[in-house]
């Protein structure tokens, strides 16, 4: 597996202000995902950060709204950007430890005033 | 898009006893079908999973089933202990273009009772 940290573990946030949340692997991956899972709820994904390109967002996801950088193979960071309360979530990373095998991130709870 | 379909939504079961938790995938073009356990608070955890070319896989107490033909596949407790009690997501990978991306089902929330 790998070890993967997360930053910050929880925040509360005003509605209209953005916050960045950072994710770090201790080893060189190529693929990494972000997840929002709501309370009670299973896992979606938001999107695919690949280092070197632009992220792949899927479906209801806009980068307008999520924001992601990935400027190595180490790291990588979500924005959830000009927040309402209905972005109140839990946020997690994933990497790609071998062909498909994803590790998770302990998450970052985000609540939205 | 795959659609992944899991029941039930929660199980009881005494400790000891066995625990099955089944999942149905839509896109046959799925090959690669993950299992993680949450607790509560805690991140998902990665206990087991099945590669398409395989029916069968078993770690200790736990086994994964595949049915490729039918599209679903299942997982399997025995002996089951107090510990095991958590939320249990399946999953699935449609390996299309240059992401694995999951699919996850809606979770099985385990409880084991004394």
């Amino acid at each position: 597996s790998a070890v993967i940290s997360q930053k910050p573990s929880r925040d509360i946030c005003q509605r209209g202000t953005s916050l960045t949340i950072q994710c770090q692997v201790d080893s060189q991956v190529t693929m990494m995902f972000w997840y929002r899972q709501q309370p009670g709820q299973s896992l979606t994904l938001i999107a695919t950060a690949n280092q070197g390109s632009e992220a792949t967002y899927e479906s209801g996801f806009v980068i307008d709204k999520f924001p992601i950088s990935r400027p190595n193979l180490t790291f990588s960071t979500l924005t959830v950007s000009n927040m309402s309360p209905e972005d109140s979530s839990i946020y997690l990373c994933s990497v790609e430890v071998r062909l498909y095998e994803q590790y998770f991130g302990p998450g970052t709870r985000l609540t939205v005033t | 898009g795959e659609n992944v379909e899991q029941h039930p939504s929660t199980l009881s079961v005494q400790e000891g006893d066995s625990a099955v938790i089944k999942c149905t995938y839509s896109d046959s073009a799925s090959n690669y079908f993950p299992w993680y356990k949450q607790e509560l608070g805690k991140r998902p955890q990665l206990i087991i999973d099945i590669r398409s070319n395989v029916g069968e896989k078993k770690d200790q107490r736990i086994a994964v089933t595949l049915n490729k033909t039918a599209k679903h596949f299942s997982l399997h407790i025995t002996e089951t202990q107090p510990e095991d009690s958590a939320v249990y997501f399946c999953a699935a990978v449609n390996p299309t273009g240059t992401a694995s991306k999951l699919t996850f089902g809606t979770g099985t929330r385990l409880q084991v009772t004394l």
